[in-house]
């Protein structure tokens, strides 16, 4: 099973609306954190927004925000007002260690495409 | 600004050969990371290493090995290159107990002909 699981490959929104990108996660260990990388043309990972499994409230980071249901296994990231800047791939990410041994495992990513 | 830079931006090389891809980081991490990254299926962790001259094998280890001689240097190494490794190769950096904020490099676009 996938461990990490982003099922829209390619989205297109219009400028300055919202977007939810979708992601949902595997895992047993109780423990566990969850990531939002942005990938811009030029390589680059930029790392967005962090939730730790322990986290009683959603994280936000300026126009970012994660939707964490626990329950569902389910961590969206939330883009408010959509800027051109924010077209790029991106990547849903979990860390999770075992036994002193950290892994960060990520998903297919999906393509966004601001439309003006 | 913390940096974690790859020596090469893009690289081509013949089948055969051998590649060293390298990676620096100034921010004194322990632990460092490659990755390759394919189209529709993300990025994939080839090694780690969590301390100078130690090293563990991620997913996709083979055809591939890592060398840490200093703590801010992580290679890797293709010992002999096939065109299947053809690749986006990242690598990445991080501080232990620090369980967000990796920090990846700029990536290295290898094509193996």
């Amino acid at each position: 099973a996938q461990k990490i699981t982003q099922t829209q490959p390619g989205m297109f929104v219009q400028e300055k609306e919202a977007v939810t990108l979708d992601c949902t996660y595997d895992t047993s260990d109780p423990s566990y954190g969850l990531f939002w990388y942005k990938q811009p043309s030029s390589g680059e990972m930029i790392f967005l927004i962090y939730q730790g499994s322990y986290d009683q409230q959603n994280a936000t980071e300026g126009r970012y925000s994660l939707n964490f249901q626990k329950a569902r296994k389910s961590a969206n990231l939330v883009i408010s007002a959509s800027q051109l800047g924010d077209s790029a791939m991106y990547f849903c990410a979990m860390w999770e260690e075992d036994f002193g041994n950290e892994k960060l495992t990520f998903g297919t990513g999906t393509r966004l495409t601001i439309i003006p | 600004d913390v940096k974690v830079t790859q020596s090469s931006r893009y690289l081509v090389k013949r089948t055969g050969e051998k590649v060293f891809l390298e990676c620096v980081q100034d921010m004194d991490h322990e632990n460092m990371f490659w990755y390759r990254q394919d189209p529709g299926l993300g990025l994939r962790l080839i090694y780690f290493s969590y301390d100078v001259k130690m090293k563990e094998k991620g997913d996709i280890p083979e055809g591939y090995s890592v060398s840490r001689e200093k703590k801010e240097r992580f290679s890797l190494i293709l010992e002999s290159a096939s065109t299947n490794q053809t690749s986006m190769y990242l690598c990445a950096s991080r501080s232990t107990g620090y369980n967000y904020g990796y920090t990846f490099g700029s990536g290295t676009r290898l094509t193996v002909v």
